[in-house]
């Protein structure tokens, strides 16, 4: 199946600075990209979709400007956290769509952020 | 958003078969039926889809029911690698425009 990366696989910062993270479709172009937050013992929940080349679209509830999502290219996608504070700590996963084979979204293995 | 329910835990023995329920009553004619799997600490995993026929791959049998209402995964023999949470999915909106809106899952032990 189709490979979906992420970097890093865990950080933690201070609380007030900003995080970046990247989300890479390593073998197919994906011109769209999820990004999802999982708290512990809860589901996925939908922050966003990144469409390469255009704003990303924010589910309801999610500040757009303090998570800043960027899809300059169609292999990758980043997520960056904007003055974290420790309620911003969370596992942070994209997922990637197959636009041109199955149409089928493969999920990254997760970045987990630590706010301190 | 379409939502789906599923049982919050079930269990099984290793090599067995396992039946995963989920129910989707608000379904439409257009949402795919999708499951994906989630080990700790890792992020989903594609297990299979369908739309209205029964659909069969490597990992698992999908069962929809005629009304669409209704869905089973079935695990044919368990092993202990698949203990893991199963989610059941609608993926709901226009092809290429659609996204996946995650329930609560179902947490599967499987015993040795």
């Amino acid at each position: 199946g189709a490979v979906v990366s992420q970097h890093p696989s865990r950080v933690i910062c201070k609380s007030g600075t900003s995080v970046k993270i990247e989300c890479r479709s390593l073998d197919f172009q994906a011109t769209t990209m999820f990004w999802y937050r999982q708290f512990p013992k809860q589901s996925l929940m939908l922050m966003a979709t990144s469409n390469e080349g255009s704003k990303a679209t924010y589910e309801q509830g999610v500040e757009k400007d303090k998570f800043l999502i960027n899809h300059a290219s169609l292999t990758l996608s980043t997520l960056t956290v904007t003055s974290a504070h420790p309620e911003d700590s969370s596992f942070y996963i994209c997922s990637a769509r197959d636009a041109e084979g199955t149409n089928e979204q493969f999920f990254g293995p997760g970045t987990r952020l630590t706010v301190l | 958003d379409a939502k789906t329910t599923q049982p919050n835990s079930m269990e099984s023995n290793e090599e067995e078969p396992v039946h995963l329920p989920c129910n989707h009553s608000t379904i439409s004619g257009t949402d795919y039926i999708h499951w994906y799997r989630q080990l700790p600490s890792q992020g989903p995993e594609y297990v299979i889809h369908g739309l209205t026929s029964n659909v069969n791959n490597r990992m698992a049998s999908l069962a929809i029911a005629e009304d669409r209402k209704s869905s089973t995964l079935i695990l044919h023999r368990a092993t202990l690698r698949d203990a893991a949470v199963y989610y059941c999915i609608l993926r709901v909106g226009p092809y290429n425009t659609d996204k996946l809106i995650f329930g609560t899952g179902t947490r599967l032990q499987v015993f040795p």
